[in-house]
């Protein structure tokens, strides 16, 4: 079975722009979470999805912002990008709540 | 709120020595604890949990780990250490909450260093 995927793998975005990063869960999970992961630190949880619905939110602004679709693959947007916000961005996914989580390879963003 | 700490930002071992990396936690309800392993430029890849039951927890790639409640650590241990085991390590805790509300909360990490 194919793992949990992230696109794009890379990604280079100046300040004020917008990104959308895509998460495809393993399949039959039905659970997705962000993290972001800055250079040199442990994985910061953004948010939680299952069944389409959120089920956690970690300490991060408003302009970040994720969903989950149907078939369970999700989405997460940063809205007005800041430099700050360069770091690798992981998917997690999971069977239900609370389960072991998998995780993806990652999107490693860049804000110049 | 919850926490973890891992209080080496490395460990060195000689290949064929146990290794131990720490991992200490503070969580207001039960704990569910990881390890997670990430080699570079790589996402994390689960070792092993503990949840309830046996606290010497057996994960993959012959690690395993003990949980302590009194002390509340959660140390992750292999009896032999592998040059290929160099990587950095997290731990991880969940704190479940009805409803299923989840935050999990990473260290920040521990360098491991396998010396030939």
């Amino acid at each position: 079975d194919a793992g949990v995927t992230q696109s794009p793998t890379h990604l280079i975005k100046t300040r004020g722009q917008h990104v959308t990063l895509r998460c495809s869960p393993i399949s039959g999970h039905k659970s997705v979470s962000w993290y972001q992961q800055v250079l040199g630190q442990g994985p910061q949880f953004i948010f939680q999805y299952y069944e389409k619905e959120e089920r956690g939110r970690g300490n991060f602004p408003d302009r970040f912002s994720a969903r989950q679709f149907p078939n369970y693959s999700s989405e997460l947007n940063v809205n007005a990008l800041l430099l700050g916000d360069s770091a690798l961005y992981l998917c997690a996914s999971s069977l239900k709540v609370p389960e072991t989580q998998y995780f993806g390879p990652g999107t490693r963003l860049l804000v110049l | 709120a919850q926490s973890v700490a891992q209080p080496e930002d490395q460990v060195n071992v000689a290949e064929g020595n146990p290794l131990t990396v720490k991992c200490t936690y503070s969580v207001s309800g039960n704990p569910y604890l990881f390890w997670y392993v990430q080699y570079p430029n790589r996402g994390l890849q689960f070792l092993l949990k503990y949840i309830t039951g046996d606290n010497l927890v057996k994960g993959s790639y012959g690690f395993e780990a003990e949980f302590n409640k009194s002390q509340t650590s959660f140390h992750l241990k292999k009896p032999s250490a592998l040059v290929s085991d160099s990587a950095l390590y997290f731990c991880a805790v969940r704190d479940y909450r009805s409803g299923g509300y989840q935050k999990v909360t990473f260290g920040t990490g521990t360098k491991l260093q396998v010396i030939p």
